[in-house]
């Protein structure tokens, strides 16, 4: 069984600019969870996908978007980047029905600058 | 407000030795899950435990084992005979699921096995 994917693994943004990431979750998995993870802040949710829908959301600027396809992959677009938007972005994939653990992928490594 | 609490920052200890890490959480939920993740070099994070907040019984599997206390609001783990594959950091989180399910994580301990 795959596990959840995340691509690119490392990306080198100028500020101002937009990114988008990406992340396939295990099959099955109907939930994508996204967490920043800052050596300052620690790791803190961005928000949830379950069925194409944000069903939460963390304390995060609007700059930070995402969206689910049908086949559950998720995307998490932040615009006008900012230097302290540098951080490793994780995904994390569950059934999203119940309470089950949820699998982290490897994460995106964002560096602006 | 949910607060996960990692007092230890750093940990180094040598190989074979057991270590502790402690955990206190704060939530005003009566139904709510404890987790363990272990984050090594790699950066991705590996689940180890979870637990919700009406089972008590202390777990263990193979060297690791966790302790959960209601009443002092805590859940430590301890790794008995560590090992060098051992180093990692090692996050407690919390969710307070089925209300909301997202998981709020400690700042992490970094532990160091010394070979």
């Amino acid at each position: 069984k795959a596990g959840v994917t995340q691509t690119p693994r490392y990306l080198i943004k100028t500020r101002g600019q937009q990114v988008t990431l990406s992340c396939s979750p295990i099959s099955g998995h109907r939930s994508v969870s996204w967490y920043q993870q800052t050596p300052g802040q620690g790791l803190q949710f961005l928000f949830e996908y379950f069925s194409e829908t944000q069903r939460n959301k963390g304390n995060f600027p609007g700059r930070f978007s995402g969206r689910q396809f049908s086949n559950s992959r998720s995307e998490m677009n932040v615009s006008t980047l900012e230097l302290g938007d540098s951080a490793l972005y994780l995904c994390a994939s569950s059934s999203g029905t119940g309470v089950t653990e949820a699998f982290f992928g490897q994460g995106t490594r964002l560096t602006v600058v | 407000a949910q607060k996960v609490t990692q007092a230890q920052t750093e940990i180094s200890v040598v190989e074979k030795e057991d270590v502790t890490l402690d955990c206190v959480y704060e939530t005003r939920d009566t139904t709510y899950y404890l987790f363990w993740y272990k984050q090594p070099p790699s950066g991705e994070l590996v689940f180890l435990i979870r637990r919700n907040s009406f089972d008590e019984q202390n777990e263990i599997s193979g060297r690791y084992s966790w302790n959960f206390q209601k009443s002092t609001s805590s859940f430590n783990f301890t790794i008995t005979a560590s090992q060098v594959v051992d180093s990692a950091v090692y996050f407690c989180a919390l969710s307070e699921a089925p209300r909301d399910d997202k998981i709020i994580f400690g700042k992490g301990t970094r532990l160091h096995i010394l070979p």
